[in-house]
């Protein structure tokens, strides 16, 4: 079973509207949260880090939290884009990395 | 300001036939380097990883490897390709002492193995 589990696995939404995407996790010991987006056919790039105790980041219209209790974050995305469409991953580190799976996010006009 | 390159782009292969990947980095030193791959709907899985020359862990048991000749330079190969190693490989650096901070990504190769 992955630790790192995200939903939906895919979601289609309206240009500007806004979407949230969900990762649980498993990990222990919690050192960071990172999500990342992927373009098809590129390399992912980083949106936000999180550490224990930090709840929240921005950056733009993307904003993720987290909640080390429950372990959970959200990545929820404002004002969608055409350009937003992508798959974004949720990434935790413990003593190792553990990638979840992806939610792949399709803005249609 | 830190760039990490990869080639090639896309690689087709015959079953067999041997395999090698480039991955540099430049504008730091000393950087922790990672090869990924990514099957078509998958999560990334860890290959391999290294922080410092020569020095390469292994976190899948598999057909590939991967060498580490110079301080910004890694390279995953294979002598003899499987279909089960199509996909998509991406190459990551990361700040030396802070692998669980930050890693940064190249633009992945796709290989094609028929």
């Amino acid at each position: 079973k992955n630790q790192v589990e995200q939903s939906p696995q895919s979601l289609i939404i309206l240009e500007g509207k806004n979407c949230t995407l969900q990762c649980n996790y498993t990990v222990s010991p919690f050192s960071n949260l990172r999500w990342y987006k992927q373009d098809t056919g590129r390399g992912p790039v980083s949106l936000t880090i999180m550490t224990f105790s930090e709840n929240t980041k921005s950056n733009g219209r993307y904003t993720a939290t987290l909640d080390a209790d429950t372990k959970q974050s959200s990545l929820h995305i404002t004002a969608s884009q055409l350009s937003d469409s992508a798959s974004y991953i949720c990434v935790v580190s413990s003593k190792d990395m553990r990638f979840g799976a992806g939610t792949r996010l399709t803005v249609k006009p | 300001s830190q760039t990490i390159h990869q080639w090639p782009a896309t690689l087709v292969q015959p079953v067999g036939s041997p395999l090698s990947l480039e991955c540099t980095v430049e504008g730091t030193s000393n950087p922790n380097l990672y090869w990924y791959r990514q099957a078509a709907g998958r999560g990334l899985q860890l290959l391999f990883y290294s922080v410092g020359i020569g020095q390469i862990s292994s976190e899948v048991p598999q057909n590939l490897s991967a060498s580490r000749p110079q301080d910004r330079q890694f390279i995953l190969s294979s002598k003899k390709l499987l279909l089960s190693d199509s996909g998509f490989y991406l190459c990551a650096w990361s700040a030396p002492l802070l692998s669980h901070y930050e890693q940064y990504f190249g633009p992945g190769t796709r290989l094609t193995v028929t």
